[in-house]
């Protein structure tokens, strides 16, 4: 079975401090996907980032970073710089084979993020 | 390009009643699949369409919960009767190719009372 562990419930920073938000997940099979997706108080959920098990490259992308290591089993998410705008609830999902023809996401439960101003 | 929508975006029943709940994928997206989230819990996959055909019908709860997608294009989700654990957010997401990005819709709320 899958499981997607995202052990920060709340994190609160003061504007421009950087932030790490944590994510371990646990899968048997060799090939899946991670991703990380970010829920605006809006509601909808926003994707981020999808990440293959066979490329552990970090990758950027303006001020977000994701650090993928699959020795600790860990897909890190880093905002540096962090502004209002990115107060959200961040959520990590896992994505495996189902057996099915199906490749659902398995996800955390999130971590609600608040940059204060 | 218009993003997945769902409608309603709130929906209050009273325990026992029937709700209907509609999603419309990204155009040209084959695969659709419905989620939900009950308060304090993950969000949990309930079951995946390919085009019309229900691919992974795994995380369906039980035999209450009836989703179909004719045509291939928009899926409803019909829940009969409605019970109090029912109540959470069910969120559609769509995507081109089965292992690929998926992107979601804003969700419906329901509220069984």
């Amino acid at each position: 079975a899958q499981k997607v562990t995202q052990a920060q419930t709340e994190i609160s920073v003061v504007e421009k401090e950087d932030v790490t938000l944590d994510c371990v997940y646990e899968t048997r099979d060799t090939t899946y996907y991670l991703f990380w997706y970010k829920q605006p108080p809006s509601g909808e959920l926003v994707f981020l980032i999808r990440r293959n098990s066979f490329d552990e490259q970090n990758e950027i992308s303006g001020r977000y970073s994701w650090n993928f290591q699959k020795s600790t089993s860990s897909f890190n998410f880093t905002i540096t710089a962090s502004q209002v705008v990115d107060s959200a609830v961040y959520f990590c999902a896992l994505s495996v084979y189902s057996g099915a023809g199906s490749y659902q996401l398995t996800f955390g439960k999130g971590t609600k993020l608040s940059v204060i101003p | 390009e218009a993003g997945v929508t769902q409608f309603p975006s709130h929906s209050v029943i009273e325990k026992g009643q029937t709700v209907t709940l509609r999603c419309d994928p990204i155009s040209g997206h084959d695969n659709l699949y419905w989620y939900r989230r009950v308060m304090g819990k993950e969000i949990k996959f309930l079951l995946h369409f390919v085009k019309e055909s229900k691919q992974d019908e795994s995380g369906m709860p039980n035999n209450r919960f009836l989703a179909e997608r004719t045509g291939g294009t928009y899926s409803t989700l019909k829940v009969q009767p409605a019970e109090l654990e029912d109540s959470g957010v069910y969120f559609c997401a769509s995507s081109q190719v089965v292992a690929g990005k998926q992107y979601f819709g804003p969700g419906t709320r329901l509220t069984v009372t």
